[in-house]
């Protein structure tokens, strides 16, 4: 149980189009879902935190415009990026809490998905 | 933002041995967390120990946790050719957000 799928796995876009990335939980419910950010070699960066019928708050010098959330149901949210720029390509990873388990710190992350802006 | 500082950054081990690698971090935690993450994949969970303990045993690893050190270890007992991978500490703050630290390559030579 507890699987996190992401899709697509690698994605090739040019400059100034749009790449919509999918987050989805498969077997449990996820009000809340995190997308987060590596670079290679490099640990991850959490980019924003996703909430299920409601606004993503995201962090500190990330740009809401740029990169758009929507967690319109319990397993499946989205991460867009707008207008990518070379300096978008990175490898973006999701990660889901089991809304069921109260008191559960435990978050179970998607394969990742290798972003290339040419 | 990034909180938490391993060390070391790359470590070569021969199978059968063990491996260590440490977390520090700054602010205070409910609980901190170990993944571990293969080339190009995504993250898989280890060990979870809350604030309150002190040691945890999973399996071939142990992990340490002083919080008035602000430092934890992860410890791999008897490693494999497959521990071959890079290995985080995250922090939680009791918000959910995980904040990683910068993590450290195990490379275990058969």
């Amino acid at each position: 149980g507890a699987v996190v799928s992401q899709h697509p796995s690698r994605v090739i876009c040019k400059s100034g189009t749009s790449v919509k990335i999918e987050c989805r939980s498969l077997d449990f419910q996820a009000t809340t879902m995190f997308w987060y950010r590596q670079f290679p070699k490099k640990s991850l960066m959490l980019m924003a935190t996703s909430n299920e019928g409601s606004k993503a708050t995201y962090e500190q010098g990330v740009e809401k415009d740029k990169f758009l959330i929507n967690h319109a149901s319990l397993t499946l949210s989205t991460l867009t990026v707008t207008s990518a720029h070379p300096e978008d390509s990175s490898f973006y990873i999701c990660s889901a809490r089991d809304s069921r388990l109260a008191g559960s710190y435990e978050q179970y992350f998607g394969p990742g998905t290798r972003l290339t802006v040419t | 933002s990034q909180q938490g500082e391993e060390d070391p950054q790359a470590l070569s081990i021969q199978e059968g041995e063990n491996a260590t690698m440490n977390c520090s971090y700054k602010t205070s935690i409910n609980n901190l967390q170990w993944y571990r993450q293969n080339s190009g994949r995504g993250l898989v969970h280890l060990i979870l120990i809350r604030s309150n303990e002190r040691e945890k045993h999973s399996g071939r690893l142990r992990v340490t946790l002083d919080t008035s050190k602000k430092s934890s270890s992860l410890l791999i007992t008897a490693s494999r050719a497959a521990d071959t991978a890079s290995y985080f500490c995250a922090t939680d703050a009791n918000d959910y957000k995980l904040s990683f630290g910068a993590g450290t390559t195990v490379t275990v030579r058969a």
